[in-house]
């Protein structure tokens, strides 16, 4: 299976920071990874699908792009609505994981 | 709009076995067009992909879930379930349902139900 390597697994950040998180697959998965938000005891939101594509309704100021095998969730000026867990999925071939998680706190 | 919805039993007891359905409205589970699956999160954990079938087939279980985990599909009813055998305390946690498209594009989930192992 495709394991996925996420990191940080914990960052502190102020509002107005940018932000950025990293999702690194085991081996090629083209575009096939998605970005997803979950807020404490709320149900993930996906954010962005097929790499780069920002969901419908989703602010502008999340983006996601894709270098080889390495792929990044960017958030441009952090809000306080933002603060919240970020995972990575990767859905290539027959295999879907998750990355661990990475918790953006106020700093 | 797709919608999903988590039913079962709240508390299951060590060794037994753990079922699950997940009700759909406004799509079909015979879809060629729709991914259907199982997630949990266990509490204060990451999220766990448990299985995802396609078109009737299951197209992916989690290894280290393989051997306890059976997911099928009952169209008749618009359901699918999953069933979990010889749990643990380890596998107490909120379950989803999830459906997608091939990109995820379309993402849909339940709102989840914890199921707690526990005598």
């Amino acid at each position: 299976d495709v394991q996925v390597t996420q990191s940080p697994s914990v960052m502190s950040a102020s509002v107005g920071d940018r932000v950025t998180i990293t999702c690194r697959a085991s081996r090629d998965i083209r575009n096939e990874l998605a970005w997803f938000q979950q807020k404490s005891g709320k149900v993930p939101k996906c954010l962005i699908y097929a790499a780069s594509n920002l969901q419908s309704g989703v602010p502008s100021r999340f983006s996601g792009s894709a270098a080889g095998t390495e792929f990044t969730l960017t958030i441009s000026s952090l809000q306080p609505e933002d603060f919240a867990t970020y995972y990575c999925l990767q859905h290539n071939d027959h295999s879907w994981t998750f990355g661990r998680g990475t918790k953006v706190d106020i700093k | 709009q797709v919608q999903l919805r988590e039913s079962g039993p709240g508390l299951v007891e060590p060794s037994a076995t753990l079922s699950l359905t997940c009700s759909v409205s406004g799509a079909f589970v015979n879809s060629n067009r729709l991914y259907w699956g199982w997630i949990r999160q266990s509490p204060g954990k990451g999220l766990e992909y448990i299985g995802t079938f396609f078109n009737s087939a299951s197209i992916y279980s989690n290894p280290s879930l393989r051997s306890r985990a059976t997911m099928s599909i009952d169209t008749s009813k618009n359901q699918f379930s999953l069933e979990m055998t010889s749990v643990t305390a380890a596998d107490t946690a909120v379950y989803y349902c999830a459906t997608q498209n091939w990109n995820l594009e379309e993402n849909y989930w339940g709102q989840g139900i914890l199921v707690t192992v526990s005598s």
